[in-house]
């Protein structure tokens, strides 16, 4: 069974600080995505990532895959208060297989 | 264009009751899943339909769970004889049939059972 694990659970900051948010396999992943799920909200796409050590940016976010394909990071620069919400990394594992593994998730707030 | 929907966003059913999940996926997208979204337990693989067709019903707890889904498009997930441990946040998602692993996910519907 193909786990990924996310940390940290919560977290907490002030408006305008950095954070890094991971999501960690021991399972190969042919591609990961990132969601972000604000509260009554379904979790909406915000990046796939494909190839070994490929590097993405989304505005303030950048997205990272290891170059074993078994693990993420999500960084946010200068964090504000619409960053807040529920983030999500799904693991494919390819081929046939549609199945997404989810990863419990990163809880972010970020204060005023 | 419009989104994945789900219908109703919320429902209060009392144990014992059936209740019927509406998921309208994006159009064009052959694709579709249920999911299952528990506090704290991250999002639980019910079911996928390509086209009208489920080729994995594993991910089901029980058989009082069911799925269906008609001339690819909308699906209906029923739950027959709620238990209050079937109380979650229902999600649907949907995608192409190549890129299966970028899914767009409905806003989902809170089911509670009393």
């Amino acid at each position: 069974t193909q786990l990924l694990e996310q940390s940290p659970q919560f977290l907490s900051i002030q408006e305008g600080e950095n954070l890094t948010v991971y999501c960690n396999s021991s399972s190969v992943f042919s591609s990961l995505q990132w969601y972000r799920q604000e509260p009554g909200e379904g979790p909406v796409l915000l990046v796939t990532v494909v190839t070994g050590g490929e590097v993405k940016k989304l505005k303030r976010l950048t997205f990272q895959f290891g170059d074993a394909r078994k693990d993420s990071s999500l960084h946010i620069t200068a964090a504000q208060p619409g960053d807040t919400g529920l983030y999500l990394c799904a693991g494919d594992s390819g081929g046939s297989n549609y199945k997404l593994t989810f990863g419990k998730g990163t809880l972010l707030t970020v204060n005023p | 264009g419009a989104g994945v929907s789900q219908s109703p966003s919320n429902k209060v059913t009392e144990k014992g009751k059936d209740v019927e999940l509406r998921c309208d996926p994006i159009s064009g997208h052959t694709a579709l899943y249920w999911y299952r979204q528990s506090l704290g337990q991250g999002l639980e693989f019910l079911i996928y339909f390509q086209g009208n067709s489920a080729p994995d019903k594993s991910g089901l707890p029980s058989d009082r769970f069911s799925a269906e889904r008609t001339g690819g498009s909308v699906s209906t997930l029923t739950i027959q004889r709620t238990q209050q441990e079937d109380s979650a946040v229902y999600l649907c998602a949907s995608s192409s049939r190549v890129t299966t692993y970028e899914q767009y996910f409905g806003p989902g519907t809170r089911l509670t059972v009393t």
